[in-house]
């Protein structure tokens, strides 16, 4: 299957700080989403972007599909930031099987 | 648009009884649902691809007679824990598919906690 990895694992900041996060994944995907876990546990929907840029408020991503990697940046950050933040990748079997990164965690300390 | 729920929230049982799952895409039709398990401090794991009216696709090292997956409509599907252990609790989190579309939406998510 499909492999997925995200960097850096863990990232500490300081609020106000921007910072990239990276997902590298190993094969060609259908669909690429990008998510925001609270500590609560919710997953929150920030991006559905398989290619292209895509701009919501202090957050964009953009994806390479042809070189199999996507970026989230997070600019100007506050401390509702903190969480992990997950991209998915869907394969292209009749399913479209989803497969989760590896999750880069997040604190942005005032 | 595009919200999922789950429920329960959360549910403590003792082991070896069973615990039924429920979730549903609320404003929109879903011909497939994922059912996804998480550990403490990793990546969601998928357990099961379920398709409306058709049986589930349980990947590898999910039991199928352990975890029972009914999708009965467009709106519904549920996933039921038999003979839970310890082992099993875990945070169970559901997504749903829009018909003719790509995104998923998650639900809030399930804590199992089995003594």
């Amino acid at each position: 299957g499909i492999q997925v990895e995200q960097s850096p694992p863990d990232l500490i900041l300081q609020e106000g700080a921007n910072s990239t996060l990276r997902c590298n994944f190993s094969d060609s995907v259908n669909n690429l989403q990008w998510f925001h876990q609270n500590p609560w546990g919710q997953l929150i929907n920030l991006f559905y972007i398989p290619s292209g840029t895509k701009q919501n408020g202090r957050l964009s991503a953009t994806t390479v599909a042809t070189e199999r990697y996507s970026l989230l940046y997070i600019s100007s950050s506050q401390t509702t930031d903190s969480g992990v933040y997950f991209c998915a990748v869907s394969d292209s079997g009749g399913y479209q099987k989803v497969t989760f990164g590896t999750g880069t965690k997040l604190q942005v300390i005032p | 648009g595009a919200v999922v729920s789950q429920h329960p929230s959360w549910v403590i049982c003792k082991s070896g009884t069973s615990v039924k799952i429920e979730c549903r895409s609320l404003d929109f039709q879903a011909t497939t649902m994922f059912w996804y398990r998480q550990f403490p401090k990793q990546s969601l794991m998928l357990m099961a691809t379920s398709n409306e009216g058709s049986k589930a696709t349980y990947e590898q090292g999910v039991e199928k007679d352990k975890f029972l997956i009914n999708h009965a409509s467009l709106t519904l599907s549920t996933l039921t824990v038999t003979s839970a252990h310890p082992e099993d609790s875990s945070f169970y989190i559901c997504s749903a598919r829009r018909l003719g579309g790509n995104e998923q939406y998650f639900g809030p998510g399930t804590r199992l906690t089995v003594t």
